[in-house]
């Protein structure tokens, strides 16, 4: 399966710990997108890569939240402190820069108790 | 500020009827337009996109969509309805002047279907 691959699939924290999430893109693809999705809402944009350059955070980024794509391969997303408001499904997504078509990972689901 | 509109919440279709789904999206040009559906708890799998050219585009799984510049829409359809097509559907705008190709999300809409 060459697609984006998550881990872990689901994350049970208590409130005031740190979380990583990890995402693989697909091998090829140079740009990378983390999404956050809540209960009955559509993804919304939190963070985008291109190689190793984080080049724009979203605004719902707070500063518990950090980024990293090292080596312009894997990427993780880290929550510090986690609130009960960070519960959410997180989904990476990978493209080609001329392609401008994002492919999606099957995403982390974060329960803070 | 782009923005999209999903204004149907849940859609209940029997399998075998044909289904649409609307999509509204506010851009002060052509965006970027594009269709994913989403099984629960999995991510999101892309069924069409429209960049340029044709506006009525084909997807998988049967589905296709029709880009109408002076509605503003970019509605989904199918003419006949599998059980598996049960999932939620999204619609996404990327700005075409947005180098980055960031999405923007409606917040979908939920199909049942049936027997």
């Amino acid at each position: 399966d060459t697609g984006v691959s998550q881990d872990p699939r689901h994350k049970i924290t208590k409130r005031g710990q740190n979380v990583t999430f990890r995402c693989d893109p697909i091998s090829e693809h140079n740009r990378l997108y983390w999404y956050r999705q809540t209960l009955g809402q559509g993804p919304e944009f939190l963070t985008y890569f291109q190689n190793e350059a984080q080049l724009e955070k979203s605004r719902l980024l707070s500063d518990r939240f950090s980024a990293e794509r090292p080596k312009g391969s894997f990427s993780t997303l880290e929550i510090q402190r986690t609130e009960q408001g960070d519960s959410a499904m997180y989904l990476c997504a990978s493209s080609l820069q001329q392609k401008n078509i994002q492919y999606f990972g099957a995403g982390t689901r974060l329960s803070v108790l | 500020a782009q923005s999209v509109t999903q204004p149907d919440i849940h859609i209940t279709v029997s399998e075998g009827a044909s289904l649409e789904l609307r999509c509204n999206y506010s851009y002060g040009a052509t965006p970027y337009l594009f269709w994913y559906v989403q099984s629960p708890g999995q991510g999101l799998q892309l069924l069409l996109k429209y960049f340029s050219g044709d506006t009525l585009v084909q997807g998988i799984k049967g589905f296709e969509a029709e880009f109408k510049r002076s509605q503003s829409s970019f509605n989904l359809r199918k003419p006949s309805v599998h059980w598996s097509d049960a999932a939620e559907y999204f619609c996404a705008v990327g700005a075409t002047t947005d180098s980055w190709g960031k999405l923007q999300f409606g917040a979908g809409t939920q199909v049942v279907v049936t027997p």
